[in-house]
């Protein structure tokens, strides 16, 4: 089975701290992505990348940066936390048409960090 | 760019009652379509999938979805539901020019009352 491990289930910072959410899946995906989870907006793509040391933006990239060094690990970076990113933040993997049984689109998911900014 | 369109937030049924979900999409193109469910607490999962062939795709826990390419829709139903199916559930798409990203509906959360 896909495993998606996220560093930190439960984070609380404080407005304008640095915050780093970590990520590492462990069947040699080529995607990564970050989104984050608010009711009633569903699933927001922040950034994505499709190998190492690329990085796309999402639909709201403001406020986020990201970073992926190694294939199985890439992680989300908030310079300076806002009250406004308090929210859950879900990584999730794919693997290219073709490759390792993947089909296009279909994503596996972390548990989540759920970030409180104060 | 595509946009999906989940019309209910919250839906409440008791236990044996039949559900469908409706979901939307704006894309005129090829797509994937997918349903996702998140149960309290945990991660999100794959519950179902249509890719091409039989529109009427059937998932895990007795789900199913139809797709219908003239309506742009990709409703999830179930026609008995239990208690254990309380949970948020996402529909989302992946147009074919859209490489390996998938856009999001806003989700329902599933409310079964025993």
């Amino acid at each position: 089975d896909v495993k998606v491990t996220q560093s930190s289930r439960y984070l609380v910072k404080r407005t304008g701290e640095k915050v780093f959410l970590e990520c590492v899946q462990d069947m040699d995906h080529e995607n990564m992505f970050w989104y984050r989870q608010d009711p009633g907006l569903g699933l927001r793509l922040i950034y994505f990348s499709y190998d190492v040391k690329m990085k796309e933006k999402g639909d709201i990239p403001e406020g986020y940066s990201v970073s992926r060094e190694k294939k199985e690990r890439f992680s989300l970076i908030l310079e300076s936390a806002s009250t406004n990113q308090t929210s859950m933040y879900l990584c999730a993997s794919s693997s290219n048409p073709g490759t390792s049984g993947g089909a296009s689109g279909e994503l596996f998911f972390g548990e989540g960090s759920r970030l409180t900014v104060l | 760019a595509q946009s999906v369109s989940q019309h209910n937030h919250h839906v409440i049924l008791s236990e044996a009652a039949s559900l469908e979900l409706g979901c939307n999409y704006s894309y005129g193109g090829t797509v994937n379509l997918f349903w996702y469910v998140q149960y309290p607490g945990q991660h999100l999962q794959l519950l179902l999938k249509y890719f091409s062939g039989d529109p009427l795709v059937k998932g895990i826990k007795g789900f199913e979805a139809e797709f219908i390419k003239s309506k742009f829709s990709f409703n999830l139903r179930k026609p008995s539901v239990q208690w254990s199916d309380t949970a948020e559930y996402f529909c989302a798409v992946n147009a074919h020019n859209a490489g390996n990203m998938l856009t999001f509906g806003g989700g329902t959360r599933l409310m079964v009352k025993p």
